[in-house]
């Protein structure tokens, strides 16, 4: 699987949009981006996914750059629920390849 | 559904004791895994199976073991427990065409 970088840490105002920004510089053609979060001692929790098109559901919204080389999880009204650690993923999907996790983004989001 | 269910939610075990934990899905997938994080860090892959009977291994296997004789079923065997497994273990499973990937609430060891 392509590696990510994400950076450490970010704060965001209440009400605001997130951006979290992943850069993929060696993604491949079959390559899906993947945003999974992790809300303090719980277990991770998919948000969203997408290969090239921008993506949308109603937790957040997916960029990808034209060239795919990094892409943009926006939370578009942050909440202090929001206040996790936020993982950009990238493999192969539809098939047997694991989920490998980086270190994240760890997002907190200020009253 | 009750989604992916991790039994115990804590553990306390002495150096070079053994235990399994246990994960069951609800949902009929055929993949599974189990990860591993220690306090500060991300998730590290142990084992993993994409069906009944198949099982391979992740980043961490030493020290663990897995079967997987139903679909639903996918324990994780510590042999003899040392402190450095000490951890939070998060088991996940995910199915097809959909290619989301469920994790239970996980469960937390301390071996001393």
């Amino acid at each position: 699987d392509a590696k990510t970088t994400q950076p450490p840490s970010m704060d965001c105002a209440e009400g605001r949009a997130a951006n979290l920004p992943c850069n993929h510089s060696t993604i491949s053609g079959n390559e899906y981006v993947y945003w999974y979060r992790q809300i303090h001692s719980q277990g991770p929790q998919y948000i969203i996914h997408g290969l090239k098109n921008n993506e949308t559901n109603e937790m957040a919204s997916l960029i990808i750059t034209e060239d795919r080389k990094s892409s943009t999880l926006i939370l578009p009204h942050a909440t202090l629920r929001d206040t996790a650690v936020y993982y950009c993923i990238v493999r192969v999907a539809y098939g047997n390849t694991p989920l490998v996790f980086g270190k994240g983004t760890r997002l907190s989001v200020i009253a | 559904n009750a989604g992916v269910t991790q039994t115990p939610k804590f553990q306390v075990l002495k150096t070079g004791q053994s235990m399994t934990l246990q994960c069951a899905q609800d949902m009929n997938h055929e993949y599974m895994s189990w990860y591993r994080q220690d306090p500060g860090m991300g998730l590290r892959l142990i084992h993993y199976s994409v069906g009944a009977g198949i099982t391979d291994q992740g980043e961490v296997p030493n020290g663990y073991n897995v079967s997987r004789s139903t679909t639903e079923d996918f324990p994780l065997r510590l042999l003899s427990a040392a402190p450095s497994q000490t951890s939070v273990y998060f088991c996940a499973s995910r199915g097809t065409p959909v290619e989301t990937q469920y994790f239970g609430p996980g469960t937390r060891l301390l071996v001393l």
